[in-house]
């Protein structure tokens, strides 16, 4: 599976939006983009996926590069409850599993 | 509609005894998946169970092992456990279909070796 880059670590202002950006040089045509959540003391959550246009959920909007070799989750206007620590994986088409990385840890701040 | 549960949420063992955890995934699915986590870490993956046979591994040794029952239910066992087999252990469940739409994930079972 491609590898994916991300920050360690990213602080935002309540209600302020967040880009959290993901880099993906080596991704392939038929790679999806996933996005997950990890709240404290709890297992990881689907946030959002894509594979080559924008998508937009009723939690995050997931920009993709042109070139596929970066992607953005937007969180539109953060709120306590999405401090987390959030991956960015690649999954290939066709693949039943995800590798997850370190992730960005999310720090909202009152 | 319950989502995927795991039993027991924490247990201690000591080193050199067996374990087991239990994971029911969520209604309508049929793939469990098993993802080790340390502290600080993001999930491993340990397995993925399918029609009760092991469809995929990661790189864990054979004292990890796992079951599936015909309720889709699951079980990971660990034999001779280790100081560094300490972590959360999640379940995750899917449709094993080519159109993936993801995992949904349980609480995790926090495991101590002391």
């Amino acid at each position: 599976d491609a590898k994916t880059t991300q920050p360690n670590s990213m602080e935002s202002n309540e209600e302020e939006p967040v880009h959290l950006p993901c880099n993906h040089s080596t991704i392939s045509g038929t790679d999806y983009i996933h996005w997950y959540r990890q709240l404290p003391s709890q297992g990881p959550e689907y946030v959002i996926h894509g594979l080559t246009s924008n998508v937009n959920n009723r939690m995050a909007s997931l920009a993709i590069a042109e070139d596929r070799k970066s992607s953005t989750l937007i969180l539109h206007r953060a709120t306590l409850r999405d401090a987390a620590v959030y991956y960015c994986i690649l999954r290939s088409t066709g693949a039943n599993n995800l590798f997850f990385g370190t992730g960005t840890r999310l720090t909202v701040i009152p | 509609d319950a989502g995927v549960t795991q039993s027991p949420t924490h247990l201690i063992k000591t080193r050199g005894q067996q374990v087991t955890l239990r994971c029911s995934p969520k209604s309508g699915h049929d793939t469990v998946s098993w993802y080790q986590q340390a502290l600080g870490q993001g999930p491993q993956f340990i397995f993925q169970y399918y029609e009760e046979e092991e469809r995929q591994r990661g790189n864990f040794p054979d004292r990890f092992s796992g079951h599936q029952f015909p309720n889709y239910s699951s079980e990971l066992n660990v034999n001779a456990l280790l100081l560094g087999d300490s972590a959360l252990y999640l379940c995750a469940s899917s449709l094993f279909d080519r159109d993936f739409h993801g995992y949904t994930f349980g609480s995790g079972t926090r495991l101590t070796v002391v």
